[in-house]
Protein backbone atom coordinates (compact mmCIF):
# COMPACT_ATOMS: atom_id res chain seq x y z
CA UNK A 1 0.00 0.00 0.00
CA UNK A 2 1.18 3.46 -0.17
CA UNK A 3 2.26 4.49 3.04
CA UNK A 4 4.63 7.71 3.40
CA UNK A 5 5.73 8.67 7.14
CA UNK A 6 6.94 11.16 8.81
CA UNK A 7 7.88 12.96 12.24
CA UNK A 8 5.65 15.40 13.53
CA UNK A 9 7.48 17.66 14.84
CA UNK A 10 11.39 19.30 14.73
CA UNK A 11 12.43 22.16 16.96
CA UNK A 12 16.36 23.84 16.25
CA UNK A 13 18.05 26.34 17.80
CA UNK A 14 18.85 29.44 14.86
CA UNK A 15 22.19 27.64 13.06
CA UNK A 16 22.13 24.49 14.06
CA UNK A 17 21.49 21.78 11.15
CA UNK A 18 18.21 20.04 10.94
CA UNK A 19 17.34 16.52 9.81
CA UNK A 20 13.68 15.78 8.34
CA UNK A 21 13.34 12.01 8.02
CA UNK A 22 10.91 10.15 5.70
CA UNK A 23 10.32 6.49 4.54
CA UNK A 24 7.96 5.82 1.72
CA UNK A 25 6.53 2.44 0.12
CA UNK A 26 7.05 2.92 -3.63
CA UNK A 27 10.09 1.33 -4.71
CA UNK A 28 9.42 1.92 -8.09
CA UNK A 29 9.07 6.00 -7.48
CA UNK A 30 10.65 7.90 -10.30
CA UNK A 31 11.11 11.46 -8.04
CA UNK A 32 11.21 11.65 -4.17
CA UNK A 33 10.32 15.28 -3.45
CA UNK A 34 10.48 17.37 -0.82
CA UNK A 35 8.19 20.68 -0.40
CA UNK A 36 7.90 23.37 2.14
CA UNK A 37 4.47 24.73 3.04
CA UNK A 38 4.19 28.13 5.07
CA UNK A 39 1.57 29.14 6.76
CA UNK A 40 -1.77 29.84 4.30
CA UNK A 41 0.42 29.11 1.35
CA UNK A 42 0.75 26.75 -1.15
CA UNK A 43 3.41 24.23 -1.70
CA UNK A 44 6.86 24.72 -2.75
CA UNK A 45 9.09 22.89 -3.97
CA UNK A 46 12.48 22.98 -2.41
CA UNK A 47 14.30 19.87 -4.27
CA UNK A 48 14.01 16.42 -5.32
CA UNK A 49 16.22 13.20 -6.08
CA UNK A 50 16.18 10.82 -9.21
CA UNK A 51 15.39 7.58 -7.91
CA UNK A 52 18.99 6.22 -8.96
CA UNK A 53 20.87 8.89 -7.33
CA UNK A 54 22.01 8.81 -3.51
CA UNK A 55 22.52 12.07 -2.61
CA UNK A 56 22.02 15.61 -3.88
CA UNK A 57 23.40 18.86 -2.80
CA UNK A 58 21.46 22.20 -3.53
CA UNK A 59 23.22 24.90 -1.40
CA UNK A 60 22.00 24.52 2.32
CA UNK A 61 19.91 21.63 1.39
CA UNK A 62 20.73 18.16 1.33
CA UNK A 63 18.97 15.06 0.27
CA UNK A 64 20.01 11.43 1.00
CA UNK A 65 17.98 8.78 -0.29
CA UNK A 66 18.33 4.79 0.81
CA UNK A 67 16.72 3.02 -1.53
CA UNK A 68 17.56 -0.19 0.60
CA UNK A 69 15.40 0.92 3.53
CA UNK A 70 13.62 2.78 1.29
CA UNK A 71 14.54 5.90 4.24
CA UNK A 72 15.07 9.80 2.44
CA UNK A 73 16.07 12.34 4.64
CA UNK A 74 16.33 16.34 4.35
CA UNK A 75 19.24 18.39 5.97
CA UNK A 76 19.33 21.89 6.60
CA UNK A 77 22.25 23.93 6.96
CA UNK A 78 22.38 26.65 9.00
CA UNK A 79 18.95 26.78 9.82
CA UNK A 80 17.20 30.41 10.04
CA UNK A 81 14.14 31.33 11.59
CA UNK A 82 12.63 31.74 8.14
CA UNK A 83 13.04 27.61 7.91
CA UNK A 84 10.20 27.47 9.98
CA UNK A 85 7.33 25.51 7.78
CA UNK A 86 6.04 22.45 7.35
CA UNK A 87 7.65 19.95 4.98
CA UNK A 88 6.59 17.49 3.47
CA UNK A 89 8.07 14.51 1.58
CA UNK A 90 6.19 12.84 -1.42
CA UNK A 91 6.67 10.11 -3.54
CA UNK A 92 5.47 9.42 -7.38
CA UNK A 93 3.30 6.49 -7.45
CA UNK A 94 0.93 5.20 -10.15
CA UNK A 95 1.38 8.80 -11.84
CA UNK A 96 0.47 10.87 -8.57
CA UNK A 97 2.39 12.10 -5.45
CA UNK A 98 1.45 10.85 -2.02
CA UNK A 99 2.45 12.66 0.31
CA UNK A 100 3.82 12.34 3.69
CA UNK A 101 1.98 13.88 7.25
CA UNK A 102 4.66 16.97 7.29
CA UNK A 103 7.22 17.67 9.56
CA UNK A 104 6.31 20.90 11.54
CA UNK A 105 9.99 22.81 11.85
CA UNK A 106 10.26 25.24 14.16
CA UNK A 107 13.26 27.42 14.35
CA UNK A 108 14.12 28.96 17.72
CA UNK A 109 16.22 31.89 17.61
CA UNK B 1 7.83 33.06 -16.44
CA UNK B 2 4.51 32.75 -14.48
CA UNK B 3 3.94 30.01 -12.10
CA UNK B 4 0.85 27.90 -11.31
CA UNK B 5 -2.10 30.74 -10.90
CA UNK B 6 -5.02 29.19 -9.33
CA UNK B 7 -8.33 31.43 -8.69
CA UNK B 8 -10.00 32.21 -6.91
CA UNK B 9 -7.87 32.45 -3.69
CA UNK B 10 -10.95 31.90 -1.27
CA UNK B 11 -13.97 30.85 -1.58
CA UNK B 12 -17.15 30.59 1.26
CA UNK B 13 -20.08 28.41 0.21
CA UNK B 14 -23.33 26.84 1.59
CA UNK B 15 -24.28 23.66 2.04
CA UNK B 16 -25.47 22.01 -1.10
CA UNK B 17 -24.02 24.52 -3.87
CA UNK B 18 -21.58 23.99 -6.15
CA UNK B 19 -18.22 25.53 -6.77
CA UNK B 20 -16.01 25.65 -9.80
CA UNK B 21 -12.21 26.34 -8.96
CA UNK B 22 -9.80 27.05 -12.17
CA UNK B 23 -6.01 26.72 -12.82
CA UNK B 24 -3.95 27.65 -15.21
CA UNK B 25 -0.32 25.87 -15.49
CA UNK B 26 2.54 27.14 -16.36
CA UNK B 27 3.59 28.07 -19.76
CA UNK B 28 4.38 24.64 -21.78
CA UNK B 29 2.88 22.86 -19.27
CA UNK B 30 0.45 19.95 -20.13
CA UNK B 31 -0.45 18.00 -17.04
CA UNK B 32 -2.26 19.37 -14.72
CA UNK B 33 -3.28 17.46 -11.11
CA UNK B 34 -5.53 18.29 -7.77
CA UNK B 35 -4.95 17.76 -4.29
CA UNK B 36 -7.25 18.52 -1.33
CA UNK B 37 -5.72 19.03 1.70
CA UNK B 38 -7.39 19.29 5.35
CA UNK B 39 -6.03 18.85 8.65
CA UNK B 40 -7.52 15.23 9.37
CA UNK B 41 -6.74 13.45 5.84
CA UNK B 42 -3.15 15.93 4.78
CA UNK B 43 -2.66 16.03 0.97
CA UNK B 44 -5.20 13.59 -1.20
CA UNK B 45 -5.04 13.03 -4.81
CA UNK B 46 -8.08 13.91 -6.65
CA UNK B 47 -6.99 13.50 -10.41
CA UNK B 48 -4.76 14.40 -13.07
CA UNK B 49 -5.38 15.45 -16.81
CA UNK B 50 -3.26 15.30 -19.82
CA UNK B 51 -3.91 16.79 -23.34
CA UNK B 52 -7.54 17.27 -21.98
CA UNK B 53 -8.04 13.35 -20.93
CA UNK B 54 -8.27 12.50 -17.33
CA UNK B 55 -5.33 9.86 -16.60
CA UNK B 56 -5.50 9.25 -13.05
CA UNK B 57 -8.32 9.64 -10.50
CA UNK B 58 -8.33 9.42 -7.03
CA UNK B 59 -10.70 7.81 -4.14
CA UNK B 60 -12.99 10.79 -4.46
CA UNK B 61 -17.23 10.75 -4.98
CA UNK B 62 -18.42 11.47 -8.22
CA UNK B 63 -19.32 15.16 -6.89
CA UNK B 64 -15.67 15.93 -7.90
CA UNK B 65 -15.36 16.03 -11.35
CA UNK B 66 -12.68 18.09 -13.48
CA UNK B 67 -12.03 18.94 -17.04
CA UNK B 68 -8.94 20.64 -19.17
CA UNK B 69 -9.10 23.08 -22.18
CA UNK B 70 -7.16 22.78 -25.15
CA UNK B 71 -4.51 25.50 -23.84
CA UNK B 72 -4.19 23.06 -20.55
CA UNK B 73 -6.35 25.63 -18.26
CA UNK B 74 -8.10 23.11 -16.18
CA UNK B 75 -11.31 23.41 -13.79
CA UNK B 76 -12.33 21.17 -11.06
CA UNK B 77 -15.75 21.40 -9.95
CA UNK B 78 -17.61 19.83 -6.59
CA UNK B 79 -21.27 19.54 -6.40
CA UNK B 80 -23.86 19.53 -3.58
CA UNK B 81 -21.38 20.33 -1.50
CA UNK B 82 -20.66 19.11 2.19
CA UNK B 83 -18.95 20.71 4.96
CA UNK B 84 -16.09 18.42 4.88
CA UNK B 85 -15.42 19.30 1.73
CA UNK B 86 -13.79 22.73 3.29
CA UNK B 87 -10.38 22.12 2.42
CA UNK B 88 -7.33 23.59 0.73
CA UNK B 89 -7.27 22.61 -2.90
CA UNK B 90 -4.24 22.51 -4.76
CA UNK B 91 -3.23 22.55 -8.05
CA UNK B 92 -0.06 21.23 -9.63
CA UNK B 93 1.53 21.63 -13.39
CA UNK B 94 4.37 19.52 -14.97
CA UNK B 95 5.40 18.83 -18.56
CA UNK B 96 4.28 15.72 -18.36
CA UNK B 97 3.53 12.38 -16.38
CA UNK B 98 6.75 11.29 -14.68
CA UNK B 99 7.91 15.21 -14.91
CA UNK B 100 8.68 17.73 -11.48
CA UNK B 101 5.36 18.79 -10.16
CA UNK B 102 5.25 22.78 -9.41
CA UNK B 103 2.29 24.03 -6.99
CA UNK B 104 -0.33 26.84 -7.29
CA UNK B 105 -0.90 28.53 -3.73
CA UNK B 106 -4.30 27.26 -3.57
CA UNK B 107 -7.96 27.89 -3.17
CA UNK B 108 -9.27 27.58 0.30
CA UNK B 109 -12.90 26.76 0.36
CA UNK B 110 -15.11 27.20 3.27
CA UNK B 111 -18.68 25.14 2.78
CA UNK B 112 -21.10 26.27 5.82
Amino acid sequence: GEDVEQSLFLSVREGDSSVINCTYTDSSSTYLYWYKQEPGAGLQLLTYIFSNMDMKQDQRLTVLLNKKDKHLSLRIADTQTGDSAIYFCAETSFQKLVFGTGTRLLVSP
Amino acid sequence: KAGVTQTPRYLIKTRGQQVTLSCSPISGHRSVSWYQQTPGQGLQFLFEYFSETQRNKGNFPGRFSGRQFSNSRSEMNVSTLELGDSALYLCASSLGQKNIQYFGAGTRLSVL
